[in-house]
């Protein structure tokens, strides 16, 4: 199973809208509505953002959304604040049972 | 609150055998399918295995097929990854996560900081 391709890197200025773009296969992003992304500062716990493509969990600002169209899933966050420079992986379920994460997408606030 | 702390890293020569484990505590343990996934140094994060609740579902990457094993003890809370044949491409810190799947969702939603496991000679 191959990584979902993210962008290595995206950047924007404070108060500005980034998206991020992962890619997979017809067998996982295609197959199934279970597109996950994570916010990873390094050295601590990844934080779950987006579950099944469009939720958000508790606690998640609402400035973070999700959208899927085939094989391709995309993780938009508006109002870009400092606090969201980190790292972003997409994942996905895929049809053997396992998991896929995308290759990582480093967020920069200008 | 729910926590995952996991335990057992640490420096192991290629072709050995590490024992990680992960306690849980703050919510119903025994009913979640649980995940390894882990992050090699300067790499992005990549699913490792996963356990349904009962142990009766489980599943593995290809690159550790065969060389690690996933179980769990529900009475005691905990996750336990058995790492056997070590290779220094397994270098990593390997966290522990709690999956969505009782929810009818496919994701992680709780997460621990994750224990170092260095292979090196």
């Amino acid at each position: 199973q191959s990584a979902l391709t993210q962008p290595a890197s995206v950047s924007g200025s404070p108060g500005q809208s980034i998206t991020i773009s992962c890619t997979g296969t017809s067998s996982d992003i295609g197959a199934f509505n279970f597109v996950s992304w994570y916010q990873h500062h390094p050295g601590k716990a990844p934080k779950l953002m987006i579950y099944d493509v469009t939720n958000r969990p508790s606690g998640v600002s609402d400035r973070f959304s999700g959208s899927k169209s085939g094989n391709t899933a995309s993780l938009t966050i508006s109002g870009l604040q400092t606090e969201d420079e980190a790292d972003y992986y997409c994942s996905s379920y895929t049809s053997s049972s396992t998991y896929v994460f995308g290759t990582g997408t480093k967020v920069t606030v200008l | 609150e729910v926590q995952l702390v996991e335990s057992g890293g640490g420096l192991v020569k290629p072709g050995g055998s590490l024992r990680l484990s992960c306690a849980a505590s703050g919510f119903s343990f025994s009913t979640h399918t649980m995940n390894w996934v882990r992050q090699a140094p300067g790499m992005g994060l990549e699913w490792v295995s996963s356990i349904s609740s009962g142990s009766g579902y489980i599943y593995y990457a290809d690159s550790v097929k065969g060389r690690f094993t996933i179980s769990r003890d529900n009475a005691k809370n905990s996750l336990y990854l058995q790492m056997n044949s070590l290779r220094a491409e397994d270098t990593a810190v390997y966290h522990c996560a709690r999956d969505l799947r009782t929810s009818g969702s496919y994701a992680s939603d709780y997460w621990g900081q994750g224990t170092l496991v260095t292979v090196s000679s």
